[in-house]
């Protein structure tokens, strides 16, 4: 089975700095890898994700993360926040071959602050 | 776009009632999931389905049942409804049983039972 691990809970960052929000898994065997975002009173909605290829993933808003199959991680990062990225943000992992089932970590709160 | 819908955002309902949660998605999913969210603790599994009239259970399933009878609607049925219920509950729907494929959420039911 699977897991996900979001060691960050909260992270609060001035607008315009860079953020790295943190994401650990362990599985035994070849996974898929999501980042969603939750804003405030609505529904999760995809990041970026990685299948397979390049390791370094850019998704919408500019944000991208980096696979990194022997640290088994997958952190998000932003060079440059703005104050409207303050959202939940969720890692998921999905096991090859294994359906199209997600374990979500825990979230980290983004909080961006003036 | 893809669009899921929850039939309601906020739903109070008293111990021992029989709730029902309906989602409905417009994108011809075959799959469906429902999971309940909780601080601290992110989104975990509750029952999902690949195909109209199957069921299959997520990590968390006690309490719960579903229904799935059309293969746009997904129902979540709490039997007998306990204070411990109280969650938010996201349904979501994807494209197939093929790994990474994206999950599309709604927008949440905010459960309260007194």
């Amino acid at each position: 089975a699977q897991s996900v691990t979001q060691l960050d809970s909260q992270v609060p960052v001035f607008e315009e700095a860079p953020v790295e929000l943190r994401c650990n898994y362990s599985s035994s065997v070849s996974v898929y890898l999501f980042w969603y975002v939750q804003y405030p009173n609505q529904g999760l909605q995809l990041l970026l994700k990685y299948l397979s290829g390049s390791t370094l993933v850019k998704g919408i808003n500019g944000f991208e993360a980096e696979f990194n199959k022997s640290q088994t991680s997958f952190h998000l990062r932003k060079p440059s926040v703005h104050i409207s990225d303050t959202a939940e943000y969720f890692c998921a992992v999905s096991e090859t071959g294994g359906g199209n089932k997600l374990t979500f970590g825990t979230g980290t709160q983004l909080k961006v602050e003036l | 776009d893809v669009k899921v819908t929850q039939s309601s955002r906020y739903l109070v309902k008293r111990t021992g009632e029989k709730v029902f949660l309906e989602c409905v998605q417009d994108m011809d999913h075959e799959n469906m999931f429902w999971y309940r969210q909780d601080p601290g603790l992110g989104l975990r599994l509750i029952y999902f389905s690949y195909d109209v009239k199957m069921k299959e259970k997520g990590d968390i399933p006690e309490g719960y049942s579903v229904s799935r009878e059309k293969k746009e609607r997904f129902s979540l049925i709490l039997e007998s409804a306990s204070t411990n219920q109280t969650s938010m509950y996201l349904c979501a729907s994807s494209f197939d049983q093929q790994g990474g494929n994206e999950q599309y959420f709604g927008p949440g039911t905010r459960l309260t039972v007194t």
